[in-house]
């Protein structure tokens, strides 16, 4: 089975600037969470999209944002980018029939600089 | 705010010695989960816990979930240079939230 994949891998932007990363999931997932990781803040929770839908959110501004298809891929969008952004941005996916005892799968990451 | 902490930050031992990593937060959790993370890649799972006072092995590796559901500690026997890596506990609120804690670095040298 393939596993989770993201796109791009690393990413460079100049503030201001929006970006989109994407999240393959494994197949036949339903659920796809979005992390961000920091030296400073660690794993912080993003939103949970399951069936096209947002389960959950975690305390990030409104300028992230996400959506999911049909096919259970999702989409991460970054605008008015800060150098604050700066960070690895993981991709998470579940069966998501449990959020408490599911097996989350994570990607390798989008690594982004945002100069 | 549910805040979930993880000590200690950095852990530098030598092969073969045990170590404990602890996980603690003021509410309760109804599961608890820790992943190990290498460079270069995302979180893989260890385990999930999800009853108070649980305890679960993996080979060198003895988890423990608090009796109140609260706190969970990791411990690793006789650590090997490939335990090394970033240990991260993550906890599910009643409502759904997930909790990461910060991570604990761990170094184990030959």
């Amino acid at each position: 089975k393939a596993g989770v994949t993201q796109t791009p891998r690393y990413l460079i932007k100049t503030r201001g600037q929006q970006v989109t990363l994407s999240c393959s999931p494994i197949s036949g997932h339903r659920s796809v969470s979005w992390y961000q990781q920091t030296p400073g803040q660690g794993l912080q929770f993003l939103f949970e999209y399951f069936s096209e839908t947002q389960r959950n959110k975690g305390n990030f501004p409104g300028r992230f944002s996400g959506r999911q298809f049909s096919n259970s891929r999702s989409e991460m969008n970054v605008s008015t980018l800060e150098l604050g952004d700066s960070a690895l941005y993981l991709c998470a996916s579940s069966p998501g029939t449990s959020v408490r005892t599911d097996t989350q799968y994570f990607g390798p990451g989008t690594r982004l600089t945002v100069l | 705010t549910q805040l979930l902490e993880q000590s200690p930050q950095f852990l530098s031992i030598q092969e073969g010695e045990n170590l404990t990593v602890y996980c603690n937060s003021s509410s309760v959790f109804s599961s608890l989960q820790w992943y190990r993370q290498e460079p270069g890649e995302g979180p893989v799972l260890l385990v999930t816990v999800v009853t108070g006072g649980e305890v679960k092995k993996l080979k060198r590796l003895t988890f423990q979930f608090g009796d109140a559901r609260k706190d969970s500690s990791l411990h690793i026997t006789a650590a090997q240079p490939g335990d090394t890596g970033l240990y991260l506990c993550r906890g599910s609120s009643n409502t759904g939230k997930l909790i990461f804690g910060q991570g604990t670095t761990l170094q184990v040298k030959p």
